[in-house]
């Protein structure tokens, strides 16, 4: 069975300051997908990154970059200069290799203030 | 491009009447389609999934069902609400046999059963 756990269910930062949010999984298989989400107020789920199991190279996106260590099945998100905007609960999420399912984490409310 | 609409966007029903959501997408074909709650504060537990027409796949043993009886449309009904029902309630599509890409999520339906 996959499992992930999102250990943070709440942090608050003052703008500007970075923030990590933390993911831990659990899969028997050996190919498998990482996946982001952020849900605003709104309460969509925006889909933000994936990554591969094979691919443990770091990403970068804007003020986003994520960091994946096979080693301690981690895949930890840091916003640097967090912004008010940036204020959402946030989502990891594996697939499996049989596909059909993504498996979420508990979630990490970030809350950004001015 | 592919869009996911799901309606209504709020719902407020007693205890004891029937449900019925509503998911449908746009640009694709047999996609996989899911069926996720989110409770106040938690994260997302899957109910239901389904990989065609006619085939539901049941996560989740309570007195919700799913249908999907055309190939992207996917209903979310009960026969008699509970309060416990009460919920975010969010369709998602993904492509079939690619199980390396993400899923999109609707806007979601928050239902309140009094």
């Amino acid at each position: 069975a996959q499992k992930v756990t999102q250990a943070q269910t709440e942090i608050s930062v003052v703008e500007k300051e970075d923030v990590t949010l933390d993911c831990v999984y659990e899969t028997r298989d050996t190919t498998y997908y990482l996946f982001w989400y952020k849900q605003p107020p709104s309460g969509e789920l925006v889909f933000l990154i994936r990554r591969n199991s094979f691919d443990e190279q770091n990403e970068i996106s804007g003020r986003y970059s994520w960091n994946f260590q096979k080693s301690t099945s981690s895949f930890n998100f840091t916003i640097t200069a967090s912004q008010v905007v940036d204020s959402a609960v946030y989502f990891c999420a594996l697939r499996d290799n049989a596909g059909n399912m993504l498996t979420f984490g508990g979630g990490t409310r970030l809350m950004v203030k001015p | 491009s592919q869009t996911i609409h799901q309606w209504p966007a709020t719902l407020v029903q007693p205890v004891g009447s029937p449900l019925s959501l509503e998911c449908t997408v746009e640009g694709t074909s047999n996609p996989n389609l899911y069926w996720y709650r989110q409770a106040a504060g938690r994260g997302l537990q899957l109910l239901f999934y389904s990989v065609g027409i006619g085939q539901i796949s049941s996560e989740v043993p309570q007195n919700l069902s799913a249908s999907r009886p055309q190939d992207r449309q996917f209903i979310l009904s009960s026969k008699k609400l509970l309060l416990s029902d009460s919920s975010f309630y969010l369709c998602a599509w993904s492509v079939q046999g690619h199980w390396n890409t993400e899923a999109f999520f609707g806007q979601g339906t928050r239902l309140t059963v009094v």
